[in-house]
């Protein structure tokens, strides 16, 4: 089975803080991606890596950045956190090899991060 | 601009009737479909998928129906038990060299009466 796993449940961090969510995948995935679910916006990607220390940005990237040092590893980096950055984190994993299925990604559980 | 609607936020069906679960697409490239439950607090769940050369795919309770024409996909679920109360999110993904993303709806939560 598939495993995804997120550093933390749930976060509160303040203002200006910077704050760190780390993804762990056991596949030996080459995709993985960081989603923020808000109620009304569904899933929208933040970023997304295709290999160690590649990195592309997704539909929201701003006031975000990650880092991807080692293949099963995938960190997202918020430098001054803010209210409007309270959400719902997932990490997610997906392979690149045709054999594994039609591109599905597994999910983490996700972390609820509220910025105060 | 999101390219995966699902225009019904919640949906309340009685146990054992069918639940219908709707999602429209806007870009002609996306070539699979994919159906994601998710319970609170955990992550979503891949549920079942759908190639664009099909028109429908069953798996057990669950059935993808896709009608390319219209860039419309519906999820049945018959009969609908409590343990399916979930938010399903529809999400499609295109031809390479971006297949490697999924473009998500909002999200349908879905509540099954007992």
């Amino acid at each position: 089975d598939v495993k995804v796993t997120q550093s933390s449940r749930y976060l509160v961090k303040r203002t200006g803080e910077k704050v760190f969510l780390e993804c762990v995948q056991d596949m030996d995935h080459e995709n993985m991606f960081w989603y923020r679910q808000d109620p009304g916006l569904g899933l929208r990607l933040i970023y997304f890596s295709y290999d160690v220390k590649m990195k592309e940005k997704g539909d929201i990237p701003e006031g975000y950045s990650v880092s991807r040092e080692k293949k099963e590893r995938f960190s997202l980096i918020l430098e001054s956190a803010s209210t409007n950055q309270t959400s719902m984190y997932l990490c997610a994993s997906s392979s690149l090899r045709k054999t594994s299925g039609p591109y599905e990604q597994y999910f983490g559980p996700g972390t609820r991060l509220t910025v105060t | 601009d999101q390219q995966v609607k699902q225009n019904s936020p919640s949906l309340s069906v009685q146990e054992g009737r069918i639940s219908i679960l709707n999602c429209d697409y806007t870009n002609s490239m996306f070539d699979y479909f994919l159906w994601y439950k998710k319970y609170p607090a955990e992550g979503p769940t891949f549920l079942i998928s759908i190639s664009s050369i099909k028109d429908k795919n069953e798996d057990g309770r669950f059935t993808v129906f896709l009608n390319k024409s219209a860039k419309h996909l519906s999820l049945h679920i018959v009969p609908s038990q409590p343990g399916d109360s979930a938010v399903y999110f529809c999400a499609a993904r295109t031809h390479p060299p971006n297949d490697y993303k999924l473009s998500f709806g909002a999200g349908t939560t879905v509540t099954v009466r007992a």
